[in-house]
């Protein structure tokens, strides 16, 4: 069974700085990955993705993440934060089914000071 | 391009009441899945349907059903409406049943008092 956990729950940086958001999954097969944001009162938009291309992934405003499965992780990175970047981040595995179900993590708040 | 659309986007309704929420998929796609968030929550999915018939079923209460039209349109009745159903209902859609490739729509949200 596929499970995923972000590993914290909020992240606070200064405008400027890296942003780091950590995910670790469980899978027992090749998995597919994604990011999404919603920023507040908004939907979900998908940041990036990884399905068993590269392992370095890019993403839209900046964000990356890389796929390593040594570690069964797939962190979200940035170089330098902004204060537009402020919002919920989930990491989502993707159920290896007929149905391929989401399955989501329980959310990484990200504020960005000014 | 055209993407998910929800209607409506808020939603007031009192204890008991219902609601009917609708969503048009992004055209060309087969495929409407329904999730429910809380306040503070990741996204919970709900039920999915695929041309058509139901394809998955998951935290859905018996109160709630959905169902797919023949123009893939989807809508989601919520009937004795709690408190607790307070959240963002959000439709996604996608190509195709077998594929993470999900977009969704801007949400619903629904206040219930």
């Amino acid at each position: 069974a596929q499970s995923v956990t972000q590993l914290d729950s909020h992240v606070s940086v200064s405008e400027g700085t890296p942003v780091l958001l950590r995910c670790n999954y469980s899978s027992s097969y090749s998995p597919s990955l994604f990011w999404y944001v919603q920023h507040p009162n908004k939907g979900l938009q998908l940041l990036l993705k990884y399905t068993s291309a590269a392992t370095l992934v890019k993403g839209i405003n900046g964000f990356e993440a890389e796929f390593k499965k040594s570690e069964t992780s797939f962190h979200l990175t940035k170089p330098s934060a902004h204060m537009s970047d402020a919002a919920e981040y989930f990491c989502v595995v993707g159920n290896a089914g007929n149905n391929r179900k989401l399955i989501w993590g329980l959310g990484t708040s990200l504020a960005v000071n000014p | 391009a055209a993407g998910v659309i929800q209607s409506p986007r808020h939603l007031i309704k009192e204890k008991r009441e219902t609601a009917t929420l609708k969503c048009y998929p992004i055209p060309r796609h087969d495929t409407v899945y329904w999730y429910q968030q809380g306040p503070g929550q990741d996204p919970q999915f709900l039920i999915s349907f695929y041309e058509k018939m139901q394809s998955d079923k998951g935290s859905i209460p018996d109160r709630f059903s959905a169902q797919q039209f023949s123009d893939y349109h989807s809508e989601l009745n919520m009937s004795s409406l709690e408190l607790g159903d307070s959240a963002l209902y959000f439709c996604a859609s996608s190509k195709g049943q077998g594929t993470y490739e999900q977009y969704f729509g801007p949400g619903t949200r629904l206040t219930v008092t």
